[in-house]
């Protein structure tokens, strides 16, 4: 079992739509939960991050944390032609400079 | 932009061959890490130097090594080039001593081709 899961989808929706990202993990030590957004031919950039199970928003942006799940989402409201990147979450491990990454979501919002 | 450069943007090699890849860390950040990405996967971890040191090392054979320089640019050295060494080279920054918050700062990476 990998230790993140993440579809690669890809995932297509109107503009204006919500979208729904997810990722599983199974390590229990986890403590903190990432989501970077990558766009093509750049690396990763941080878009939020959280510590506790709960939601956390950032403008249109919501992550939620289900730590009994081991489950993790990132929603976009009223996504915008400029939200199309790769999704990716990530889970320090063993210290803030080694992060474990799922293999990312492709998001494509179309006018 | 991170303030993270890397070079080259791009480079094709031959199985067998040896290459190196460079980054110049953002200003004041003392900790850069590595990473490969494949194609269609997330990054995974390759190491980590502070202070021109390997603190940390991910799954990767020793054909893979790096040097981190005074003024905080840094190398990673691939000896040996397999065909599934081909993929996005990223590296990232830092400052040690920071919150999860104050995370790396990613480059746009090195493409890396070996045929």
């Amino acid at each position: 079992q990998k230790e993140v899961e993440q579809d690669p989808g890809p995932l297509s929706v109107p503009e204006g739509a919500i979208v729904s990202l997810n990722c599983t993990y199974s390590n229990s030590a986890f403590q903190y939960f990432m989501w970077y957004r990558q766009y093509s031919r750049k690396g990763p950039e941080l878009l939020m991050y959280t510590y506790s199970s709960g939601n956390k928003e950032d403008g249109r942006f919501t992550a939620q944390v289900d730590k009994s799940s081991k489950y993790i989402s990132l929603f976009i409201r009223d996504s915008q032609p400029s939200d199309s990147a790769t999704y990716l979450c990530a889970f320090p491990s063993g210290g803030y400079n080694k992060l474990i990454f799922g293999a990312g979501t492709r998001l494509a919002v179309h006018p | 932009e991170t303030g993270v450069t890397q070079s080259p943007t791009h480079l094709i090699k031959t199985r067998g061959q040896q290459v190196t890849l460079r980054c110049s860390s953002q200003s004041g950040h003392n900790t850069v890490s590595w990473y490969q990405q494949a194609l269609g996967q997330g990054p995974q971890f390759i190491f980590q130097y502070y202070r021109e040191e390997e603190n940390g090392r991910g799954n990767f054979p020793p054909r893979f090594s790096g040097l981190q320089f005074p003024n905080y640019s840094s190398e990673l050295n691939v000896n040996a080039l397999e065909l599934d060494d081909s993929a996005l080279y990223l590296c990232a920054s830092r400052s040690a001593g920071t919150g999860v918050k104050d995370t790396q700062y990613f480059g746009p990476g090195t493409r890396l081709t070996v045929l």
